[in-house]
């Protein structure tokens, strides 16, 4: 069955460093993978998608690798701030529907 | 750009009564809605995808006697729950995809409504 995987345990991290999470899927040929993030009590945010021909993205501190071969996007937020604490969530698209995965949670210290 | 509303933020109702939750889309049309509901710590889960003046197609498990959709503009959509129960508590997010450009690529979310069914 058609499954995605984030880092399950939270990622805490000092302020000023790279903040890099995994996403893997299995099952899937995304055209398209997408990243959101979601604060508590709150609907997701668009941050960045990138497709299949394309191998990374960036978008001020983000940056996003897509690796369809090993099936893999890493998003790494570089110079992070405690404001980018937040839930992280990774969304293949397929079939014009996103799929996501449980995110994750992401404490950014000062 | 591309925002999207929800009302109510929250609600509270006893059981056996129905809920209706808007979604729009304030500066887009939207041919297609998605609905999804989300439990606490838990990821989004699809329940149905609706285009508009169609029918919704509902994902499977989700009961669509239950969860009625209705889309009959290009920048509303609406879910209802009927006959609610404590069970149907939950966060429920819309989101919106338009016809071309970024919003054709990309699924823009609501904020969400938290549902209590007493």
């Amino acid at each position: 069955s058609q499954k995605i995987e984030q880092n399950s345990e939270a990622l805490n991290i000092q302020e000023g460093k790279t903040a890099t999470l995994t996403c893997n899927y299995t099952n899937y040929s995304p055209a398209y993978l997408q990243w959101y993030r979601q604060d508590p009590g709150r609907g997701p945010v668009f941050l960045l998608l990138i497709r299949e021909n394309e191998k990374e993205k960036r978008k001020e501190r983000l940056k996003v690798t897509f690796d369809t071969t090993l099936k893999q996007s890493l998003f790494h937020i570089t110079a992070s701030q405690p404001a980018d604490s937040a839930t992280y969530l990774c969304a293949p698209r397929e079939g014009g529907k996103l799929i996501f995965g449980q995110g994750t949670e992401l404490s950014v210290k000062p | 750009g591309a925002v999207v509303s929800q009302h109510p933020s929250r609600v509270i109702c006893k059981s056996g009564t129905s809920v209706k939750i808007e979604c729009r889309s304030l500066d887009f049309q939207a041919t297609t809605m998605f609905w999804y509901r989300q439990f606490p710590k838990q990821s989004l889960m699809l329940m149905a995808t609706s285009n508009e003046g169609s029918k919704a197609t509902y994902e499977q498990g989700v009961e669509k006697d239950k969860f009625l959709i209705n889309h009959a503009s290009l920048t509303l959509s609406t879910l209802t729950v009927t006959s609610a129960h404590p069970e149907d508590s939950s966060f429920y997010i819309c989101s919106a995809q338009g016809l071309a450009g970024e919003t054709w690529e990309t699924q823009y979310f609501g904020p969400g409504t938290r549902l209590l069914v007493l």
